[in-house]
């Protein structure tokens, strides 16, 4: 099973300041075919269902405000939040999706400085 | 607009089994494969299988094999998952999600509570 490992658990960021999540896939993820790597990344706000914010590690959903953004490839991944607003609160996942058992990150929770 | 509905919140006692369903609308079913996701209460998400609605090929977590089904009935685009034998470990929010290359679209979820 590729282990998806996130850093750091929790992190606290002023408004207006960047927040930066690392995700670490114990193996490759990029389909050298395809040049897709296949890692999402999501935002769970509490009694919510997870919401994607973006595809194919850099790809952002429809509607997903721009200080979003997600880079890397391979077995390295960040996903960026340039301007942090108070509705960005909330805990993120990395997901890759390469191969079965598709597996999760254990969750970055964003609060408020 | 896209959309999957959820059937609502079970109780069920050791042993037992759920069906939870997963109604869809906004789209073409074949199309999109669905995924069904658990979280147990305070916890990560955990990917429990996935099934073509396409073809109707199924690929199972390994530790769920042998306990969950997952079917779909394409005449009303609804996606079903099946989990047999409960235990008080199952007790978790259930959630399906369209496949498009990650998991594009959620339900709203489906609380399952096991307890004597």
């Amino acid at each position: 099973d590729i282990v998806m490992t996130q850093s750091p658990d929790s992190l606290a960021v002023s408004l207006g300041e960047r927040a930066t999540i690392n995700c670490k896939s114990s193996q490759n993820v990029l389909d050298s075919s395809s040049n897709k790597n296949f890692l999402g990344w999501y935002q769970q706000k509490p009694g919510q269902p997870p919401k994607l914010l973006i595809n194919w590690s850099s790809t952002r959903e429809s509607g997903v405000p721009d200080r979003f953004s997600g880079s890397g490839s391979g077995t390295d991944f960040t996903l960026t939040i340039s301007s942090l607003q108070a509705e960005d609160v909330a805990v993120y996942y990395c997901q890759q999706y390469y191969s079965t058992p598709w597996t999760f990150g254990q969750g970055t929770k964003v609060e408020i400085k | 607009q896209v959309q999957l509905v959820q059937s609502g919140a079970e109780v069920k006692k050791p042993g037992a089994s759920v069906t939870v369903s997963c109604k869809t609308s906004g789209y073409n079913f074949a199309n999109y494969g669905i995924s069904w996701v658990r979280q147990a209460p305070g916890q990560g998400l955990e990917w429990m299988g996935w099934i073509s609605t396409y073809n109707g090929n199924t690929n199972y977590a390994q530790r769920l094999r042998g306990r969950v089904t997952m079917t779909t009935d394409t005449s009303t685009s609804t996606a079903y998952m099946d989990l047999r034998n409960l235990r008080s470990d199952d007790t978790a929010v259930y959630y399906c999600a369209r496949v498009g290359g990650a998991m594009d679209v959620w339900g709203q979820g489906t609380t399952v509570t096991v307890s004597s």
